[in-house]
């Protein structure tokens, strides 16, 4: 198992252009979401999918967008950045309160993004 | 005010320490409590989970929830170099879709040296 997968690892951009971070996960689980992560704020919730084709906006939503085409991967999409976006963006996933797990999140490594 | 406030150190101890970690939260609403550990250019790991006021151990690790107060500690007992990391608190609400949508403190940088 290779749990969940974030690629890249690192990428810089410049103000205004668009990329996506992947992310997969080999877990059969139901829930996946991404996270940020800047100094001195922990993590704080972007998007969040409870299942193939649902989404919802987190904490964080703006500038970014999601989709979840099957239970396995979840992109985030930055349409358009902004230096506002640099920071490390974690995806992670969970099963779902009906499996009687705990709820535990799994995270991936990680996606350095810095924006110029 | 944010839901939840974490004491963002850093904290440096000597290797056998008794280390506490703590957080206060807002949101009555929270009824799962946890508490993951990050090392340095890796994602969190669930470290401790308990759902109820009192305490949880495992090992040197010991979770401690006061929901009157809305407080909940992490006493890490014989702290090791191993140990250091980044603590971060996590809340939830029950049931529904919170499952996966945890509310994170803003991180404890815990450094043990020999």
């Amino acid at each position: 198992n290779a749990g969940v997968t974030q690629t890249p690892k690192f990428q810089v951009l410049k103000t205004g252009q668009s990329m996506t971070l992947q992310c997969a996960q080999d877990m059969n689980h139901e829930y996946m979401s991404w996270y940020r992560q800047d100094p001195g704020m922990g993590l704080r919730l972007i998007h969040y999918s409870v299942g193939a084709g649902i989404t919802d906006q987190g904490e964080v939503p703006n500038g970014y967008n999601v989709s979840r085409s099957t239970t396995e991967d979840f992109p985030l999409r930055l349409l358009s950045a902004a230096p506002s976006q640099t920071s490390v963006y974690f995806c992670a996933s969970s099963y779902s309160e009906t499996s009687g797990s705990l709820g535990e999140l799994f995270f991936g490594e990680g996606s350095r993004l810095t924006v110029l | 005010q944010k839901e939840v406030e974490q004491d963002p150190g850093p904290l440096s101890v000597p290797e056998g320490a008794i280390v506490s970690l703590n957080c206060t939260y807002s949101n009555s609403a929270f009824q799962y409590f946890m508490w993951y550990r990050q090392y340095s250019r890796k994602g969190p790991e669930l470290l401790m989970y308990t759902y109820s006021s009192g305490n949880k151990e495992d090992g040197r690790f010991t979770a401690q929830v006061d929901k009157s107060s809305k407080y909940i500690s992490l006493f890490i007992r014989d702290s090791q170099p191993s140990d250091s990391a980044t603590y971060l608190c996590a809340l939830t609400n029950a049931g529904g879709t919170s499952y996966g949508k945890l509310t994170f403190g803003q991180g404890t940088i815990l450094t043990v040296h020999p």
